[in-house]
């Protein structure tokens, strides 16, 4: 069965520190593993995706997530916040052999001036 | 950049009155699925759905829950009757594939809220 941890229901952050949003995972498959950002009022969007190529991945607006397959982690990280990533974050695994994607809690990402 | 357009935004009912929430996936897309997520909890997979045929739902999708493709745009997710413990966010999603990996994506709407009194 699948699985996915935020460890943090919350981080805060001064703008222009690095951002780091844990992930860990459990899958008996090869996973595919995403983040996906929400800002209020508006829908989830994909920051970025791995999918058995390079382990480092980058995305959007400056953010990168590396896969470690040893410690079954996909953190997310970004070396300087800005005010407009104050969001809800979400780690979503898949395995490719349903149509499910498996979400995590969620981690809310505050930024201060 | 296209985007997957959800009606209404947010919906109040009384218990047992049924609910119809749309959605206009993105235009050349062929896999279509509705999520859901409580107050406080995980977003959850409620169903997805393909050629006219729901082809994986959840155990929390249940004979109260139902999905249509009336016409060639829309995709529409059915409460029958329903339950305070209805009251969520309800998210529609498509892709163009089906399975979830390589370079296959799903993108998501804004949500409808919908609350149940």
């Amino acid at each position: 069965a699948q699985s996915v941890t935020q460890l943090d229901s919350h981080v805060s952050v001064s703008e222009g520190t690095p951002v780091l949003l844990r992930c860990n995972y459990s899958s008996s498959y090869s996973p595919s593993l995403f983040w996906y950002v929400q800002h209020p009022n508006k829908g989830l969007q994909l920051l970025l995706k791995y999918t058995s190529a390079a382990t480092l991945v980058k995305g959007i607006n400056g953010f990168e997530a590396e896969f470690k397959k040893s410690e079954t982690s996909f953190h997310l990280t970004k070396p300087s916040a800005h005010m407009s990533d104050a969001a809800e974050y979400f780690c979503v695994v898949s395995d490719g052999s349903t149509d499910k994607l498996i979400f995590g809690t969620g981690t809310r990402l505050q930024v201060f001036p | 950049e296209p985007e997957v357009t959800q009606t209404p935004s947010h919906q109040v009912t009384q218990m047992g009155q049924e609910v119809i929430l749309r959605c206009v996936p993105i235009s050349n897309h062929l896999y279509f699925y509705w999520y859901r997520q409580i107050l406080g909890q995980k977003v959850e997979f409620l169903v997805s759905f393909y050629n006219n045929e729901i082809s994986e739902k959840s155990e929390i999708f249940d004979d109260q829950f139902s999905v249509e493709r009336p016409d060639g745009s829309n995709f529409t997710l059915k409460i029958r009757s329903t339950k305070l413990e209805d009251s969520a966010m309800y998210f529609c999603a498509s892709s163009p594939r089906q399975r979830l990996s390589g370079a296959n994506v799903l993108t998501f709407g804004a949500g409808s809220r919908l609350t149940v009194l």
